[in-house]
């Protein structure tokens, strides 16, 4: 079975700062590593994953994050944040080959105008 | 392209009713999912489908909660009798079959019991 720890339950960042939002993850096999967004009132969306390749994974709006064997670590991160970025933040995983996704309790990114 | 569709988006229920949620995946995605989000966690997967079997239910309490997906498209999750532990948003998803595929998630049918 697999597991993600999200250690920051909230993140307050002054607008324009950069942003880091931790993650770490367990598992006994390979698996797939995914970023989800939650913005007000809406639903989830795929930010970012890692599926096999290059271990740095890019957002169309600036976010990025790299998977970290060894650390077994999938940090997010991105240099400088908008207001628009204020959201909760998910990672979650998955076994290569198993669709079924695990998710983290969420990080809630709150910017500082 | 029409995102997952869910309804109905709030209810509000006594403990030891019933409650019904519907949700119409995006056309095309055989698989089928129904989380469950408590407040302060991160979703929880109760069941998936692929077309209209059951991949995985482990996590289903079968007691109470019931899902289907007749015909493969459509999906109904069911609570009866419904606890107080079961307020929550129910979100579904779907997607194309396959590890790795993007997961697309509807805005969740939030459930309050009291």
């Amino acid at each position: 079975a697999q597991s993600v720890t999200q250690l920051d339950s909230q993140v307050p960042v002054f607008e324009e700062a950069p942003v880091e939002l931790r993650c770490n993850y367990s598992s006994s096999v390979s698996v797939y590593l995914f970023w989800y967004v939650q913005y007000p009132n809406q639903g989830l969306q795929l930010l970012l994953k890692y599926l096999s390749g290059s271990t740095l994974v890019k957002s169309i709006n600036g976010f990025e994050a790299e998977f970290n064997k060894s650390q077994t670590s999938f940090h997010l991160r991105k240099p400088s944040v908008h207001i628009s970025d204020t959201a909760e933040y998910f990672c979650a995983v998955s076994a290569v080959g198993n669709e079924k996704l695990t998710f983290g309790t969420g990080t809630r990114l709150t910017i500082i105008p | 392209e029409a995102g997952v569709a869910q309804s109905p988006r709030y209810k509000i229920i006594e403990k030891r009713q019933s409650v019904a949620f519907w949700c119409n995946p995006i056309s095309g995605h055989a698989t089928l999912y129904w989380y469950q989000q408590i407040l302060g966690q991160g979703p929880k997967l109760l069941i998936q489908f692929q077309n209209n079997g059951v991949v995985d239910d482990s996590q289903l309490p079968k007691d109470r909660f019931s899902a289907e997906r007749l015909k493969g498209v459509d999906s109904t999750l069911k609570i009866q009798p419904a606890k107080l532990e079961d307020s929550a948003v129910y979100l579904c998803a779907s997607s194309l079959t396959g590890p790795g595929n993007t997961i697309y998630f509807g805005e969740g049918s939030w459930l309050t019991v009291v």
